[in-house]
């Protein structure tokens, strides 16, 4: 099956700096790549998606950018927020119908 | 619309005993998905489902029963439970291959 992995597993930034988390994949046949932001004791959220006919999505602060050829896809965040301090995992949908998901990147933004 | 509901909201359990995790969707939509997420760790699909009358077994099965008897419920089943199963279970749906909804989850502590 597919494997996901993600880096770093922590990530620590001053307020008003960017934040990069980068994700590998390993199944070609993978189309769909999310991210999900996930709160202390909440539920993950969508915050972004890319698929793979595409190489750059943007949406306000939040950029993913995808590289089919070295099968990585990266997630970043502009001018961070204390808000967004949270967990944020990456997944990939290889065809059929099974998402897999990363380990976590737990952000934290130091005001 | 309530979206994806999960109830218990937090259930302890003693070893052996048996529970069923409930999981409800107004959104009409098709496929839906059951997650564990161990502490620190990432989503881990145990089951799936693309329609009623339509399960799958996902990464991590074992221990574990789903039915899809609606396209609005799929329940999941925890037989004999051990401590293993301890874990925050997250339930989701989705219109086809691609934007995931997360129910609340529900946590679970196996003692």
């Amino acid at each position: 099956g597919e494997n996901v992995e993600q880096h770093p597993s922590t990530l620590s930034v001053q307020e008003g700096d960017s934040a990069v988390i980068k994700c590998t994949y390993s199944d070609s046949a993978s189309n769909y790549f999310p991210w999900y932001k996930q709160e202390l004791g909440k539920r993950p959220q969508l915050i972004i998606d890319i698929r793979s006919n595409v190489g750059e999505k943007k949406d306000q602060r939040i950029a993913v950018t995808l590289n089919k050829t070295a099968k990585h896809f990266s997630l970043h965040i502009t001018e961070t927020q204390p808000e967004d301090s949270a967990v944020y995992f990456c997944a990939a949908l290889p065809s059929g119908n099974q998402f897999y998901f990363g380990t976590g990147t737990s952000l934290t933004v130091i005001p | 619309n309530a979206g994806v509901t999960q109830t218990p909201k937090f259930r302890i359990l003693k070893i052996g005993q048996s529970m069923t995790l409930q999981c409800a969707q107004d959104m009409n939509h098709n496929y839906m998905y059951w997650y564990r997420q161990d502490p620190g760790m990432g989503l881990k699909l145990i089951y799936y489902s693309v329609g009623a009358g339509i399960t799958d077994k996902g990464e991590v099965p074992n221990g574990y029963n789903v039915s899809r008897s609606t396209t609005e419920d799929f329940p999941l089943r925890l037989e004999l439970a051990a401590p293993s199963q301890t874990s925050v279970y997250f339930c989701a749906t989705a219109g086809g291959t691609d934007t995931q909804y997360f129910g609340p989850g529900t946590r679970l502590t196996v003692l």
